[in-house]
């Protein structure tokens, strides 16, 4: 299995402000995604972190606000742009590790972010 | 599109009894099924996934799950509860020779009570 680690674990910002969010895999990984997730509901894909290309992003979720880079296979940032309190959430690394496409996704610890 | 539904926001348990978390999903094609839980203020942890063969699959701290295709579901099982399984669980399904790309129900929290 992959050990994911996030950076920081928790922010409090103020709006306007912009917050980069770190991911660090144990071992190289096929595929990195980034979720949200409000405390005690379901997980909301962001988009899927493309190693040396642009991000894929789901429905509802743009590059301009959450531009994502992946420059290798262990590592890749989120960065949440120009900060409203709509964003307060917990932003979730994920990392699937061979098996193909049907492996298991493994997750990081979380970044719980409050916009105030 | 494929979908998940875990029609029950919370799950009552006394310690020592069976527990069942339901799951049903929807895909175009053939599942890949997983079972996830999540202490308080931690990530996602993996418990348990069915690909294909035996429906009755088996995972961490003495969890299983059931793959029934005719009624569509994938239920989380344990013969006894612990209160230390309080948690909440998600349920997610993947199709088939997709990309990488899971989608979860909307989690059941358990309560496991003395």
């Amino acid at each position: 299995s992959a050990v994911i680690s996030q950076k920081p674990s928790r922010d409090i910002c103020q709006r306007g402000t912009s917050l980069t969010i770190q991911c660090q895999v144990d071992s190289q990984v096929t595929m990195m995604f980034w979720y949200r997730q409000q405390p005690g509901q379901s997980l909301t894909l962001i988009a899927t972190a493309n190693q040396g290309s642009e991000a894929t992003y789901e429905s509802g979720f743009v590059i301009d606000k959450f531009p994502i880079s992946r420059p290798n296979l262990t590592f890749s940032t989120l960065t949440v742009s120009n900060m409203s309190p709509e964003d307060s959430s917990i932003y979730l690394c994920s990392a699937s590790s061979g098996g193909g496409t049907y492996g298991e996704q493994y997750f990081g610890p979380g970044t719980r972010l409050t916009v105030t | 599109a494929q979908s998940v539904a875990q029609p029950e926001d919370q799950v009552n348990v006394a310690e020592g009894n069976p527990l069942t978390v339901k799951c049903t999903y929807s895909v175009s094609g053939n599942p890949y099924l997983f079972w996830y839980v999540q202490y308080p203020n931690r990530g996602l942890q993996f418990l348990l996934k069915y690909i294909t063969g035996d429906n009755l699959v088996k995972g961490s701290y003495g969890f299983e799950a059931e793959f029934n295709k005719s009624q569509t579901s994938f239920h989380l099982k344990k013969p006894s509860a612990l209160v230390s399984d309080s948690a909440l669980y998600f349920c997610a399904v993947r199709e088939s020779g997709t990309a990488s790309k899971l989608t979860f129900g909307t989690g059941t929290r358990l309560q496991v009570t003395l």
